[in-house]
């Protein structure tokens, strides 16, 4: 079946640093990829999506390219701030199936 | 739109006791899910709907847990009898169609069954 495979936390960064958060997928056809993003007490939210191969999603500087060569959707930001600490989860949605979220990865920075 | 209102926001209650956690999707989403949260777990989807039908119930974790979804505008899921380990932030989210939409969470309803 489908699925969603992300790097583990926690991820530890002083601010300004550059981030990447991997995550790679397995799916039949070609499925809608997405990031959401957790703030603590919070519920999740769509950072970023993108629906076919090559589309770069990107919002808050953040920003997600869907290689199907690849299979991966790694998320990525030039520069992270404080406000940026938050749990971060990849997810795909396949033709007539829900959204199948990975784990999550957590991200601390520290100022 | 206020968004997806889950309500209540913390609950605590003792072993055995029934708990009812409610949600109130977005306006017009045809589609509700429930999930569960855990450290040990991540996030598991528990149940959803499709205009107010239960669709796929496959990751309701025992009889003790039920779901309803009596109009497009109030859910419910019921824990009978509770256990310490049901404790955990479960979320409702909705969205307008099932393939490639984005899911609108609710704040979470913190339970903890002592």
């Amino acid at each position: 079946g489908d699925s969603v495979t992300q790097m583990e936390g926690p991820v530890t960064l002083s601010e300004e640093a550059f981030l990447t958060i991997n995550c790679t997928y397995t799916a039949t056809g070609y499925p809608s990829l997405f990031w959401y993003v957790q703030y603590p007490g919070e519920g999740l939210q769509l950072l970023l999506k993108a629906t076919k191969a090559d589309d770069k999603g990107s919002n808050k500087g953040f920003e997600a390219t869907y290689r199907k060569e690849t299979t991966s959707f790694h998320l990525e930001k030039g520069s992270v701030q404080v406000s940026d600490s938050a749990v971060y989860f990849c997810a795909l949605s396949s033709a007539n199936d829900k959204i199948i979220f990975g784990k999550g990865t957590r991200l601390h920075i520290l100022p | 739109d206020a968004g997806v209102i889950q309500s209540p926001r913390h609950e605590v209650t003792e072993m055995g006791q029934e708990v009812t956690l409610r949600c109130k999707p977005i306006s017009g989403h045809d589609y509700l899910f429930w999930y569960r949260q855990t450290m040990m777990r991540g996030l598991e989807l528990l149940i959803y709907f499709n205009n107010n039908v239960p669709i796929d119930d496959s990751g309701m974790p025992e009889d003790r847990f039920s779901a309803k979804m009596p109009n497009a505008s109030f859910s419910t899921l019921k824990i009978q009898p509770s256990e310490p380990r049901d404790s955990a932030v479960y979320f409702c989210a909705s969205s307008l169609e099932l393939w490639g939409n984005i899911q609108y969470f609710g704040a979470g309803t913190r339970l903890s069954v002592l």
